[in-house]
């Protein structure tokens, strides 16, 4: 089946850093691939998606290109900000019939000042 | 953008007793809402797909009579936690999507955090 395999946190940098989350995953289809943001206390947010092979989504200065020769989709941020310590979750879904995203399990940002 | 509620945002009960959530679509009509649970440092765990006017279906493993959802509109699910003990203690989160595009986006809601003591 389906599944989405996220690098384990926390990761935790300094205020300015360079962010990688990694994202890996294994479809039998060609999915969209999606990256969820949860502030504390909060449900999730879409940050950004691609819905083809090569698209690159891109929000708030975060961006992922869909890679599917290595089946990856890479979170990625130039200079990130306090304000974006957060869980970041890696979703996938078969496009066509109904939305039923699969997650991975989460990778936790904690960014000092 | 597509707006979902969610309430209550915090629930404490005690055990024995039933707690009811509500998962609102604001803006938009949700022909289908998932609810999902959210254990610590985890990933969501799908619990169970609604469309609006016919029966939840309910991922393996998901008790049907002790999570009870109702999808009478199409802007408002109900959950219910019937006879709740500690171990469904957790963070509840629903969904919503509109269909009528390729992929269906899902907007979730802000979540419910049930703690039973």
């Amino acid at each position: 089946g389906d599944s989405v395999t996220q690098m384990e946190g926390p990761v935790t940098l300094s205020e300015e850093a360079f962010l990688t989350i990694n994202c890996t995953y294994t479809a039998t289809g060609y999915p969209s691939l999606f990256w969820y943001v949860q502030y504390p206390g909060e449900g999730l947010q879409l940050l950004l998606k691609a819905t083809k092979a090569d698209d690159k989504g891109s929000n708030k200065g975060f961006e992922a290109t869909y890679r599917k020769e290595t089946t990856s989709f890479h979170l990625e941020k130039g200079s990130v900000q306090v304000s974006d310590s957060a869980v970041y979750f890696c979703a996938l879904s078969d496009t066509g019939g109904s939305y039923i995203p699969t997650f991975g399990r989460g990778t936790s940002l904690i960014v000092h000042p | 953008g597509a707006v979902v509620s969610q309430h209550p945002s915090r629930v404490i009960c005690k055990s024995g007793t039933s707690v009811k959530i509500e998962c609102r679509s604001l803006d938009f009509q949700a022909t289908t809402m998932f609810w999902y649970r959210q254990f610590p440092k985890q990933s969501l765990m799908l619990m169970a797909t609604s469309n609006e006017g016919s029966k939840a279906t309910y991922e393996q493993g998901v008790e049907k009579d002790k999570f009870l959802i109702n999808h009478a509109s199409l802007t408002l699910s109900t959950l219910t936690v019937t006879s709740a003990h500690p171990e469904d203690s957790s963070f509840y989160i629903c969904s919503a999507t509109s269909g009528g595009s390729s992929y269906n986006e899902q907007f979730f809601g802000p979540g419910t955090r049930l703690t039973v003591l």
